[in-house]
């Protein structure tokens, strides 16, 4: 079955810099990735997500890249503020199939 | 516009009982999706389920464990006789396609 690899599991950056949260799967099937925040004691918040067909798709301060030869998608957040500091997960799925298999998640804290 | 909803939002149980948890999809989805999350881990998938039908079920438990999305009302994930193991965050997610959108979670604790 699927598997999603994510790093880095924590992520500390100075406000106003840029953050990068990278995943690598292993079902060359997978044709879909989201990405989602989740802020202490809330559920999932999808954030951004990405098709197979589409190498890079981005919302404002947030992008995503993904490289389908090799198996792995990222995020990026630039100008970071500090209600970006949350979990971030990313996850996969294979078209038909709709179960979403998860990263271990990203802690991300802006320092101010 | 209501997102979707999980009830109740904190729940604690003693070894033995029973938990019920419900999830209301949001309006016009008619996909539900429950996923269990341990502390400081990721999401995992547990059962997909439309109306009044058990789609993939292949993350439950194979004991225990039960859902339903019956033609009227929430979905209910059942846990019968709880042991400390099950205590967790317990999230529900609801589509119409491929974006699924989460509810706030239900957070189970085992005494």
């Amino acid at each position: 079955g699927e598997n999603v690899e994510q790093h880095p599991s924590t992520l500390s950056v100075q406000e106003g810099d840029s953050a990068v949260i990278k995943c690598t799967y292993s079902d060359s099937a997978s044709n879909y990735f989201p990405w989602y925040k989740q802020e202490l004691g809330k559920g999932p918040q999808l954030i951004i997500d990405i098709r197979s067909n589409v190498g890079e798709k981005k919302d404002q301060r947030i992008a995503v890249t993904l490289n389908k030869t090799a198996k792995h998608f990222s995020l990026h957040i630039t100008e970071t503020q500090p209600e970006d500091s949350a979990v971030y997960f990313c996850a996969a799925t294979i078209q038909g199939a709709q179960k979403l298999v998860f990263g271990q998640g990203t802690r991300l804290t802006i320092n101010p | 516009n209501a997102g979707v909803m999980q009830n109740p939002r904190h729940l604690v149980r003693r070894r033995g009982q029973e938990a019920r948890l419900r999830c209301s999809p949001m309006k016009g989805h008619s996909h539900v999706y429950w996923y269990r999350q341990l502390p400081e881990e990721g999401l995992k998938f547990m059962v997909y389920l439309q109306k009044e039908n058990i789609i993939d079920e292949s993350g439950m438990p194979k004991e225990r464990f039960s859902a339903e999305f019956p033609k009227e009302g929430p979905s209910i994930l059942r846990i019968q006789q709880v042991v400390r193991g099950d205590s967790a965050a317990y999230f529900c997610a609801s589509s119409k396609g491929e974006t699924q959108y989460f509810g706030p979670g239900t957070r189970l604790l085992v005494l």
